[in-house]
């Protein structure tokens, strides 16, 4: 079964730190991967794709990795400042018919003064 | 940019109504796809759309239809509304031209169903 999973599943971290979101998927066949971030009652919007061949792919503040060995993917975001708080979705496309999304369940990110 | 528009924004039914859902691609985008987003749960796919004809189905109830009109743009018809129908309903439009094309998600529809 196609699966994404997310964790930690929520985080709250000072303004000014690093953090680190991690994903773990068994989608296969694999097409790509996206970082997606997710204001509360918005639509996702996408920080980074990432394809079988790309380790790491940054973005400002956001950099992330893939290992398509070991089916994972973190989400590093450096410097956080209190507008990062929002959910963090990493969602997998399966090479195959329609690239529907396969989506994770989420890290919930706060970010305090 | 045009973004993927999405109407009504904010909707409050009863249970047992009907409810209708719009949904506007990007210009030039020919598939569109409907999540549907239940409180502090990931979006589940509903069904997708490339040039007018169903090419995915997901986890749609059968109280549930949709289509996608000439000019592209698409409408969930939510019948017998429940209220574990109450969620963030999200479309997002691709453009089929080539392979793994992004998909760009609207601001979503926020459905009450009292």
């Amino acid at each position: 079964k196609n699966q994404v999973e997310q964790s930690p599943q929520s985080l709250i971290i000072l303004e000014g730190k690093n953090c680190t979101l991690q994903c773990n998927y068994t989608v296969s066949p694999f097409s790509n991967l996206r970082w997606y971030k997710q204001d509360t009652g918005r639509g996702p919007v996408s920080l980074t794709i990432m394809t079988f061949s790309e380790n790491t792919k940054s973005n400002g503040r956001y950099t992330a990795t893939l290992d398509a060995d070991t089916k994972q993917s973190s989400l590093h975001i450096t410097a956080s400042q209190l507008s990062d708080s929002a959910s963090y979705i990493c969602v997998v496309s399966a090479a195959s018919g329609t690239y529907k999304y396969i989506f994770g369940t989420g890290t919930r990110l706060k970010v305090l003064a | 940019a045009a973004g993927v528009i999405q109407s009504p924004r904010h909707l409050i039914k009863e249970k047992r109504e009907t409810a209708t859902l719009k949904c506007y691609p990007i210009p030039r985008h020919d598939t569109v796809y409907w999540y549907q987003q239940g409180p502090g749960q990931d979006p589940q796919f509903l069904i997708s759309f490339y040039e007018k004809m169903q090419s995915d189905k997901g986890s749609i109830p059968d109280r549930f239809s949709a289509q996608q009109f000439s000019d592209y743009h698409s409408e969930l018809n939510m019948s017998s509304l429940e209220l574990g129908d109450s969620a963030l309903y999200f479309c997002a439009s691709r453009m089929d031209s080539r392979f793994g094309n992004e998909q760009f998600f609207g601001p979503g529809t926020r459905l009450t169903v009292l």
